[in-house]
C-alpha cells in the first residue's frame, strides 16, 4: 500500500510569515507531485505541480521536491488569512500516472 | 467555463437502495476518477478511467461500480449502499496534455442510514 504522509496540524502562522508544509511518500518511483488547497466545505483546487528535483515557484508559492529523500514541500510566502485551508499532497504511482495517492492534509491557520 | 459537475450535491438514502452519482466534464479530458474523502483518511481513489470503455480499480473499489460510455461522463453507481459508504464523493478529470493535473467537481455529500 502506497503511503503519503502529512502532519495534520493545525499549523498556525501569523499574517505575513512563511508557512512551510511538508509531505513524505513511500513510492520511490513516483514521478508527479501535486499540492491542492481545500477550503472547508469545498472541493480541492490545484495549487502547484512539480516533477523534477529542486524548487518551482509560482507567485507566493514554492514547491520543493527531493526524490532521494522522498520528500516534497510547499512554502507559502507572505501568508494571508485567505490562505487558511487544508493543504493536500498528492503523488501518482510509478507505473500508472492515472493512480493517485493523497495525504490526509495539513490544516493551516493564518492569524491576522 | 471549464468545469467538472456532479449531481446530486447532497443525498440522504437508506441502506440497500441503489443510487447513481453523475459526473460530467467539458474539458475533453480523457482521464476521470472518483474519490471518497473521510475525516482523517484523506482522499482515496475508488475507480478511474483512462478513456471511453477503459476503467480500473483504485484503492477502495468494493461496493462501487462505474462505467464510461461517453468521454464527458463518468457515473458512480452504488448498487446496495451501506452506512460505511457515508462520505464525501469527489469526481476529478485530467489529461496528459496538462500533465495529469486533476480538476475536481464540487463534491457529493452522501449519507446512508
Amino acid at each position: 500500500q502506497k503511503e503519503v504522509e502529512q502532519n495534520s496540524g493545525p499549523l498556525s502562522v501569523p499574517e505575513g510569515a512563511i508557512a512551510s508544509l511538508n509531505c513524505t511518500y513511500s513510492d520511490r518511483g513516483s514521478q508527479s507531485f501535486f499540492w491542492y488547497r481545500q477550503y472547508s466545505g469545498k472541493s480541492p483546487e490545484l495549487i502547484m505541480s512539480i516533477y523534477s528535483n529542486g524548487d518551482k515557484e509560482d507567485g507566493r508559492f514554492t514547491a520543493q521536491l527531493n526524490k532521494a529523500s522522498q520528500y516534497v514541500s510547499l512554502l507559502i510566502r507572505d501568508s494571508q488569512p485567505s490562505d487558511s485551508a487544508t493543504y493536500l499532497c498528492a503523488v501518482n504511482e510509478e507505473d500508472n500516472f492515472n493512480k493517485f495517492y493523497f495525504g490526509s492534509g495539513t490544516k493551516l491557520n493564518v492569524k491576522p | 467555463e471549464a468545469q467538472v459537475t456532479q449531481n446530486p450535491r447532497y443525498l440522504i438514502t437508506v441502506t440497500g437502495k441503489k443510487l447513481t452519482v453523475t459526473c460530467s466534464q467539458n474539458m475533453n479530458h480523457e482521464y476521470m476518477s472518483w474519490y471518497r474523502q473521510d475525516p482523517g483518511l484523506g482522499l482515496r481513489q475508488i475507480y478511474y478511467s483512462m478513456n471511453v470503455e477503459v476503467t480500473d480499480k483504485g484503492d477502495v473499489p468494493e461496493g462501487y461500480k462505474v462505467s464510461r460510455k461517453e468521454k464527458r461522463n463518468f457515473p458512480l453507481i452504488l448498487e446496495s449502499p451501506s452506512p460505511n459508504q457515508t462520505s464525501l464523493y469527489l469526481c476529478a478529470s485530467s489529461s496528459w496534455r496538462v500533465t495529469y493535473e486533476q480538476y475536481f467537481g464540487p463534491g457529493t455529500r452522501l449519507t446512508v442510514t
